[in-house]
This record gives structure tokens, sequence and C-alpha cells, in this order.
């Protein structure tokens, strides 16, 4: 199957600061891609849809203030957690469909984010 | 507003065994569904994608069927290993007004006994 690379795979970092995801699709183009949160123990919680240049759309009860997303090319999405707070602290994941319709999506590796 | 319920939560086999998870939805509008694995701290392996018109996929051990009408769906996993023990997810694709996306269920944890 095709490959979405995610980076980092874990991050700590202090409250108040900011911090970047990266998602990568390797082998083929993306002209949309999905970010999920995921809780312990929970399933997949769809945050926002990121499409190739134009403006994300965000899940209701997603601050878009605050999880900035950015897809400036076919092959890569940023998500980038603003002023971090511990609540923040969950499991990241993104995925990427090489086109609409019948394709399937593929998932990155996740982050964990912790914010102390 | 669809919701995706799997059966049984978690679920423990002997190895060699047959077995097969449950997956439900409630809005049969659906275009594709499909299952997923997701091994402890790691992202998703897409498994298989059963289309809206297909009845059915097959890969190696494991068999996905698909019931819009009922909205269900099963995984069925042949002679499982011990590599098979992760939880499994199914998700249908949903389009809303265009935006097309993927809503999962809650997973079933799976574990093959040695």
């Amino acid at each position: 199957g095709a490959v979405v690379s995610q980076h980092p795979s874990r991050v700590i970092c202090k409250s108040g600061t900011s911090v970047k995801i990266e998602c990568r699709s390797l082998d083929f183009q993306a002209t949309t891609m999905f970010w999920y949160r995921q809780f312990p123990k929970q399933s997949l919680m769809l945050m926002a849809t990121s499409n190739e240049g134009s403006k994300a759309t965000y899940e209701q009860g997603v601050e878009k203030d605050k999880f900035l997303i950015n897809h400036a090319s076919l092959t890569l999405s940023t998500l980038t957690v603003t002023s971090a707070h511990p609540e923040d602290s969950s499991f990241y994941i993104c995925s990427a469909r090489p086109g609409l319709g019948n394709t399937e999506a593929f998932f990155g590796q996740g982050t964990r984010l912790t914010v102390v | 507003k669809q919701e995706v319920t799997q059966i049984p939560a978690a679920l423990s086999v002997p190895e060699g065994e047959n077995l097969v998870l449950n997956c439900s939805f409630t809005d049969s509008a659906i275009y594709n569904l499909q299952w997923f694995r997701q091994d402890p701290g790691k992202g998703l392996t897409s498994l298989l994608l059963i289309q809206s018109s297909q009845r059915e996929q097959t890969s190696g051990r494991l068999n996905a069927s698909l019931d819009k009408s009922s909205g269900r769906s099963t995984l069925y996993i042949a002679a499982s290993q011990p590599g098979d023990s992760a939880t499994y997810l199914c998700a249908v694709w949903i389009s809303n007004f265009g935006n097309e996306k993927l809503t999962f269920g809650t997973g079933t944890r799976l574990t093959i006994i040695p």
C-alpha cells in the first residue's frame, strides 16, 4: 500500500509553546489529508480535513485557531498545536488519500504529544 | 449522525481458530467501508476496502463482507496467529455535501493466545 510518513513520533513540550506535526505522502499525491485525535482506549475522532491550496474544514468543536492546519503541497500537510496545554496531550494521527471516490485512506504512524 | 459500533469490544481466542469481528452502522448511505488494524501506540494499517457496490473483499486470511441494507459488516480471520493480536477498527466513508470523511467504530481488541 501507499506510504504516509508522520513526524515526529513523539514530542514533549512545555505549556504555552507551539508544536508542529508533519504528514507526508511519500509515493503519491494527496489532494486531501485528514487529521485525527485519539484518546487512550478510544477510537479516532476527526479533527479536520485538509485540502491542498485551500482552507481546512474543521469538525464541530475543534478550535481552528488552536489547531492550525496548512496543506501547502500535494504531499505535505502540517498541524500546529498553538499555545499547548496539558489537556492537548493526546495521540494525533494523519491520513491521506490518493484521490476521491473508491480509494483507500492510508495513515501515518501517529504522534504522541505530551504537554508538561 | 452516523454511528459505528463494533462488537465485541475485546476478544481472546486460542491460536489457530477462525474468528469473526462485527461492525454495524446506523446510516446505510455509505459508499465505502474500510477495515484497519492498530497496534499499541501506532498508526493504522489498512486491511481491506469494500466499495458500496461490493459485498465482500478478500486478502490472504482475511475476508470482509458488507451488507448495506442491514448496516453490517464482518471481518473474518482464518487460522488466527499471535501476530494478529491488535485492535481492529472498521470505518465507513460518508459524503456530506461533497466532503468525504471516515467515521470510525469503537474497535475490537483482539488477543490470540499461543
